[in-house]
């Protein structure tokens, strides 16, 4: 099974902030790659598919980048709307979840 | 508009049997994969399983296969979660999701969540 690795488990970081949060898979998985982000009480949120195609109606502030094993998601400058879990997901073989980053309030 | 609406909360003992639904509206129900994924509270996403509604072809993680039974009621355009004898540790809260396109593919779409919670 392939294991997804994403660091931190957490940050602190203020409005304003640029924020990357990084994901590590066990082996390669090509761009097949998604990033969500979870609000308590909800379902996840798609953001980025294919480690760097932005889902329609998601604010440019967020980005992605990586190939092979190797992935970070970007908020360019964080927004109260932000704080969030945010998770990272590969379908290139079957799937796995990383852990997941708390986004919080500095 | 896709939508994706799962049946309410639940409250069961450890043994019972139970069954959640997931009711499919907005797209071609028989087109596309549909997801079960686990959430235990507080903690990260686990995939359970996956089903294609045409044919009902399953796919399910190594984690939990044999625990958790998957079926389609394609006249009704729904998906069920199936239980035969919960545990304690089957509390969690269980979304379906879709994959956008084949059985292995980014999520576009999630249910509510249904928060099973299992509990003498």
């Amino acid at each position: 099974d392939i294991q997804m690795t994403q660091s931190p488990s957490s940050l602190s970081a203020s409005v304003g902030d640029r924020v990357t949060i990084t994901c590590r898979a066990s082996q390669s998985i090509n761009t097949r790659l998604a990033w969500y982000q979870q609000k308590p009480g909800k379902a996840p949120n798609l953001l980025i598919f294919k480690a760097s195609n932005l889902e329609r109606g998601v604010p440019s502030r967020f980005s992605g980048s990586g190939s092979g094993t190797e992935f970070t998601l970007t908020i360019s400058s964080l927004q109260p709307d932000d704080f969030a879990t945010y998770y990272c997901h590969q379908y290139d073989s079957s799937w796995t979840f990383g852990q997941g980053t708390k986004v919080e309030i500095k | 508009e896709v939508q994706l609406v799962q049946s309410g909360a639940e409250l069961k003992k450890p043994g019972d049997s139970l069954k959640i639904s997931c009711k499919s509206s907005g797209y071609s129900f028989t087109a596309h994969w549909i997801a079960w994924v686990r959430q235990v509270p507080g903690k990260g996403l686990e995939w359970l399983a996956t089903v294609y509604p045409d044919d009902s072809d399953v796919r399910s993680s190594p984690s939990f296969q044999g625990r958790v039974t998957i079926s389609v009621d394609k006249a009704s355009a729904t998906t069920y979660l199936q239980w035969n004898r919960l545990r304690a540790s089957d509390t969690a809260i269980y979304y379906c999701a879709r994959p956008h396109s084949g059985i292995f593919s980014h999520l576009d779409f999630w249910g509510q969540g249904t928060l099973v919670t299992v509990s003498s």
